[in-house]
Parts: structure tokens; C-alpha cells; sequence
């Protein structure tokens, strides 16, 4: 089966930096997405991990290490509009079809 | 960009009605299109991968029977709730991927409520 855990939320201050963890267990691994997501919205994508290290892009930067099945989102110069949920999701090459599944999610109060 | 739309964005329907839901690929073609439920505060959970030309295929705990997926084209994927309930009244995301990379494009969601 398919586990993935990230803790349910998060509060920080505008300008500061939060890690988000995500922990996984699949039977296959291809890589570790990040996606984006407000209230009433469809989540959209942020970073990809296939290979272990560090992905940067702009403000956001991904980690991954395979080894450890663990990989976090590090969000800097927080603004009040990344006020989102956040979920990894991993994709899983079994059966030919490349499926995502998706964390618990991890909601990100951002405040003044 | 990639963008995928879906019809309608938001639907209220009698128990026991069947809602057809579109999900469109507008500037790519996508061999395969996911169907994704999501409940309030809770996270997507795939309920099948639907590939164009052959039959859907669904997680485990997803009645086929359900929850119809057709996939005729390569821009076009429906998932029908037949015989709808209000347990089922939830978000209904899609996505497609294009195969080139490894980023999957989502739709807005439709809402579905069911009275």
C-alpha cells in the first residue's frame, strides 16, 4: 500500500522560512512532487524530486532523500498569500501508469 | 501552459440521479487522465487512471460500477456518479499528464452535492 505523513499544519510569521516534512512508504518510487493548494481550489504543482538533493525554484525549494524515504518543501520570504495546504505526493511506476499519491496534507497559516 | 478544464464546476442533484463529469485536456493530448475525491479538509485519494482507448482502472475500495470513466479521446475524459447518494457528495478533481515530464496538470474541480 501507500503511506505518506506530513504534519497537519503549520503557523508562521510573514518574511519567515517553514519546512515541511513528508515521510513515505510505496511499493514504487519515482519521485517526490510538491503541489500547492488554497481553499476551493485545484491544487497546483510546485517542485519535483527524482534524484536525492536539493531543488530550488525561486522561494521554494524541495528536498529528497531516498535512502530515508523522506523529503520536506522549505518555503522562504513566507507571504501572507502562501497561506495554502500543502501536499507531497509521491509517483509510483507500478503497473506502467505513474500514479500520484497524495500526503495528508499540511495546512500553512501564514500571519501578519 | 498545460491547461485541463472540467464540466461543471459545480453540480446539485437528487439522490438517485446520475452526474456525468468532463475533464478536458485543451492544448495537449494526455494518454492518461486521473480521477482524484476530495472531502472537505482531507486529502485527494485516487479513485482510478483512466487510459484512452481501454477500460479504467480503479483502486481498491472504488466501485467500477459507480463510478463510470470513459476515455474516447486523447483530451477527453468523463466520470459518471450513477444512482448518486449524498455520501458521495465531494470535490471531484482531475489531471492529466502529458508524458513528457513528470508533472500532472489539474483540473478546478467540480463540486458535487447531492440532496
Amino acid at each position: 500500500g501507500q503511506s505518506l505523513e506530513q504534519p497537519s499544519e503549520v503557523t508562521a510569521v510573514e518574511g519567515a522560512i517553514v519546512q515541511i516534512n513528508c515521510t513515505y512508504q510505496t511499493s514504487g518510487f519515482y519521485g517526490l512532487s510538491w503541489y500547492q493548494q488554497h481553499d476551493g481550489g485545484a491544487p497546483t504543482f510546485l517542485s519535483y524530486n527524482a534524484l536525492d538533493g536539493l531543488e530550488e525554484t525561486g522561494r521554494f525549494s524541495s528536498f529528497l532523500s531516498r535512502s530515508d524515504s523522506y523529503g520536506y518543501l522549505l518555503l522562504q520570504e513566507l507571504q501572507m498569500k502562501d497561506s495554502a495546504s500543502y501536499f507531497c505526493a509521491v509517483r509510483d511506476p507500478s503497473d506502467n501508469f505513474n500514479k500520484f499519491y497524495f500526503g495528508s496534507g499540511t495546512k500553512l497559516n501564514v500571519k501578519p | 501552459g498545460a491547461v485541463v478544464s472540467q464540466h461543471p464546476s459545480w453540480v446539485i442533484c437528487k439522490s438517485g440521479t446520475s452526474v456525468k463529469i468532463e475533464c478536458r485536456s485543451l492544448d495537449f493530448q494526455a494518454t492518461t487522465m486521473f480521477w482524484y475525491r476530495q472531502f472537505p479538509k482531507q486529502s485527494l485519494m485516487l479513485m482510478a487512471t483512466s487510459n484512452e482507448g481501454s477500460k479504467a482502472t480503479y483502486e481498491q475500495g472504488v466501485e467500477k460500477d459507480k463510478f463510470l470513466i470513459n476515455h474516447a479521446s486523447l483530451t477527453l475524459s468523463t466520470l459518471t456518479v450513477t444512482s448518486a447518494h449524498p455520501e458521495d457528495s465531494s470535490f471531484y478533481i482531475c489531471s492529466a499528464r502529458t508524458g513528457r515530464n513528470n508533472e500532472q496538470f489539474f483540473g478546478p474541480g467540480t463540486r458535487l452535492t447531492v440532496l
